[in-house]
């Protein structure tokens, strides 16, 4: 099956400094990502909707400047959380949908949790 | 608006069978998803629905009636493993997902 890595699993950084995380898609062109956050025992909420070559959509709520989304190629996708807070720690997933099949899924990566000190 | 409601928490035994209901309220409708999502991990793909009628794969089925905005998904054989989060998702155009908060199943043996 298809199969969509992130990196890293898991990151500490201090208030106030950027962190990067990486969706690839391993085996599949991924014209269409998301990006959900998830805090504990809820459920997932969207984020932003990024297609490959085009700026990402962003949900109500979403502040497009300080989730930096680049969807530069169609198996890479990256979230950039600028300026982190304490409040942004949380536990990021990326899904992707394999825009060359008609196959329904959205393949998720196993998540990034981040944990701003 | 849009809603998809399910129940918060189940409870379960070993060996027994499960419904997890799900209903939802969309401005459009292609087709329902049932996810299982362990703790700390992400989801994992279940089934798929968009005609009505009963969908079986081993031990799991989902049923879906767009008519009543209903669905289902049914667990058999419960084994301890099956102790998760289920999470309903309507797809309500190309792509994009409006998730359920999802129902926390807990199995006793």
């Amino acid at each position: 099956g298809a199969v969509v890595s992130q990196h890293p699993s898991w990151v500490i950084c201090k208030s106030g400094t950027s962190v990067k995380i990486e969706c690839r898609s391993l085996d599949f062109q991924a014209t269409t990502m998301f990006w959900y956050r998830q805090f504990p025992k809820q459920s997932l909420m969207l984020m932003a909707t990024s297609n490959e070559g085009s700026k990402a959509t962003y949900e109500q709520g979403v502040e497009k400047d300080k989730f930096l989304i680049n969807h530069a190629s169609l198996t890479l996708s990256t979230l950039t959380v600028t300026s982190a807070h304490p409040e942004d720690s949380s536990f990021y997933i990326c899904s992707a949908r394999d825009g060359t099949s008609d196959h329904y899924e959205q393949y998720f990566g196993p998540g990034t949790r981040l944990t701003v000190t | 608006g849009q809603n998809i409601d399910q129940p918060t928490e189940m409870t379960a035994t070993e060996g027994a069978i499960v419904q997890i209901n799900c209903t939802y309220q969309t401005s459009g409708f292609n087709g329902l998803f049932w996810y299982q999502q362990h703790a700390g991990e992400a989801p994992t793909f279940l089934s798929y629905n968009v005609l009505d009628g009963l969908e079986e794969k081993g031990r799991f089925s989902s049923f879906l009636s767009r008519s009543k905005g209903y669905s289902y998904l049914l667990l058999k054989e419960l084994q301890m493993k099956d102790s998760a989060s289920y999470l309903c998702a309507v797809r309500e155009g190309n792509y994009q997902l409006i998730w359920g908060a999802g129902t926390k199943l807990i199995i006793k043996p």
